[in-house]
């Protein structure tokens, strides 16, 4: 079945150190991965695509098929990353979302 | 350009009891999808539409229904409630159908079954 793990409910960080968000999925066929946010009181917007490869606000996320991994990354974390971020897969037109890890930035 | 906008944004009902609650997508956005989000299951995929036609249907029973109108907003509509039903409903739009076009989301509809 075609699933999106988060393992962990909340990492907590200090300002400048590196953060790395685990995302696992499950799916058969060529995957299509997002990671979303939620700032706290905003709504959940898209963050990055994997299919983009790009580079937003300091995250990068890369697909690894053999590992079935979409882990997103940040050199060196700041105090507004703080947030609850969302794996999801696109299985045919929908998304199956993760249930969310919550990153604490500290000063 | 507005957002997507979501009435009510607070719900309290009874159990037994029925509720509509309305999504209005971004100008221009034809496609609308729908999703509970509990602290337990996290976000779920509800149904999702498209030119006033259901695409999509998660893994919801029947009391659990939607439809889109000509202009694009959409309506989704849950009978007989269950104190399970109690979750934050989102409500998201995108240009068309495809999991690969941003989905834009609005703020929910809390709602609270008593």
């Amino acid at each position: 079945a075609q699933r999106v793990t988060q393992p962990e409910k909340l990492l907590s960080v200090f300002k400048g150190a590196p953060v790395e968000l685990k995302c696992n999925y499950s799916y058969s066929g060529s995957p299509e991965l997002f990671w979303y946010v939620q700032y706290s009181r905003q709504r959940l917007q898209l963050l990055l695509r994997h299919i983009s490869r790009e580079s937003i606000k300091g995250f990068t996320a890369d697909l690894n098929k053999g590992e079935t991994s979409f882990h997103l990354k940040k050199p060196f974390a700041q105090e507004e990353d703080s947030a609850m971020y969302y794996c999801a897969l696109k299985d045919t037109d929908k998304l199956i979302f993760g249930t969310g890890t919550r990153l604490q930035v500290f000063p | 350009k507005a957002g997507v906008t979501q009435t009510p944004r607070y719900l309290i009902k009874t159990r037994g009891q029925q509720v509509t609650l309305s999504c209005s997508p971004i100008s221009g956005h034809r496609s609308v999808s729908w999703y509970q989000q509990t602290p337990g299951q996290g976000l779920q995929f509800l149904f999702e539409y498209f030119s006033e036609t259901q695409r999509n249907k998660g893994n919801f029973p029947g009391r659990f229904s939607g439809r889109q109108f000509s202009n694009s907003r959409s309506e989704m509509n849950v009978s007989t409630l269950e104190l399970g039903d109690s979750a934050l409903y989102l409500c998201a739009s995108s240009l068309i159908p495809g999991g690969s076009y941003e989905q834009y989301f609005g703020p929910g509809t809390r709602l609270t079954v008593t």
